[in-house]
C-alpha cells in the first residue's frame, strides 16, 4: 500500500531555514509527480509546490517562490522541501501528496502523508 | 487565480440525512478538473472525487460528485457517523492549484 511519511518539522526562528523530507513506499516513486501542500492551524489547504517525476520541472505558489525549493532523490524514494527565509505566515502542517501521473503540474492528490508541523516563531 | 467558494460553511444534519455541498468557481474550471477531499480532525485529507464525478478507489457509492464549468456539487446520499468531517473542493485545471475554504458537516 502507498505510504508517505514526512519528517523534519519543528520550531524555527523567523528568517531561519528548515528541510522537510517525505519518504515514499508502496509504489514506483520515480514514475509519479509529487506535491507539497500546507495547512495553517485551524485554516484551509494551500498548494505549495510540485515536481515532475524526473525532477526536470518544478512549480511554486507565489507565496513561497524564491524562498522554497522542491527536490527529489528517486534512488532514495524521497521528496524534499528546502525552506529558507521563513516567516511567521509559513507556520503550518506540511503534507506531501502524490499525483496520479508523472508529469503535468495540474493534478489532484490521490495519496497524502500524515503531515509535519512547522512553527516559525521567535 | 481561480477562487473557489464553498457553501454553506457549516451543515448541521443527522445520520441518515442527505448532504449537499456546493463549490462555485470564479471562472470556468477546465475539463472539469475538480476534486473533493474529506478531512477529519488530526488527519490528512482523503481523496473522494476527481474529474468532478469519478469516485476514488475505495470510496463508498453514497458519495457522488456532479457539475461543470463554475458550479460543482458533492452529495452524500445518507450520512453515516464516519462522514461528519470537513470537505474541501480543489481545482487542478489551472495554475496555481487552489482549494475552497471548506464545508464542515456536523452532527445536528
Amino acid at each position: 500500500q502507498v505510504q508517505l511519511v514526512e519528517s523534519g518539522g519543528g520550531v524555527v526562528q523567523p528568517g531561519g531555514s528548515l528541510r522537510l523530507s517525505c519518504a515514499a513506499s508502496g509504489f514506483t516513486f520515480s514514475s509519479y509527480g509529487m506535491h507539497w501542500v500546507r495547512q495553517a492551524p485551524g485554516k484551509g489547504l494551500e498548494w505549495v509546490a510540485f515536481i515532475r517525476y524526473d525532477g526536470s520541472n518544478k512549480y511554486y505558489a507565489d507565496s513561497v517562490k524564491g524562498r522554497f525549493t522542491i527536490s527529489r532523490d528517486n534512488s532514495k524514494n524521497t521528496l524534499y522541501l528546502q525552506m529558507n527565509s521563513l516567516r511567521a505566515e509559513d507556520t503550518a502542517v506540511y503534507y506531501c501528496a502524490k499525483a496520479p501521473y508523472g508529469s503535468g503540474m495540474g493534478s489532484y492528490f490521490d495519496y497524502w502523508g500524515q503531515g509535519t508541523l512547522v512553527t516559525v516563531s521567535s | 487565480e481561480i477562487v473557489l467558494t464553498q457553501s454553506p460553511g457549516t451543515l448541521s444534519l443527522s445520520p441518515g440525512e442527505r448532504a449537499t455541498l456546493s463549490c462555485r468557481a470564479s471562472q470556468s474550471v477546465s475539463s472539469s478538473y475538480l476534486a473533493w477531499y474529506q478531512q477529519k480532525p488530526g488527519q490528512a485529507p482523503r481523496l473522494l472525487i476527481y474529474g468532478a464525478s469519478s469516485r476514488a478507489t475505495g470510496i463508498p457509492d453514497r458519495f457522488s460528485g456532479s457539475g461543470s464549468g463554475t458550479d460543482f456539487t458533492l452529495t452524500i446520499s445518507r450520512l453515516e457517523p464516519e462522514d461528519f468531517a470537513v470537505y474541501y473542493c480543489h481545482q487542478y485545471g489551472s495554475s496555481p492549484l487552489t482549494f475552497g475554504g471548506g464545508t464542515k458537516v456536523e452532527i445536528k
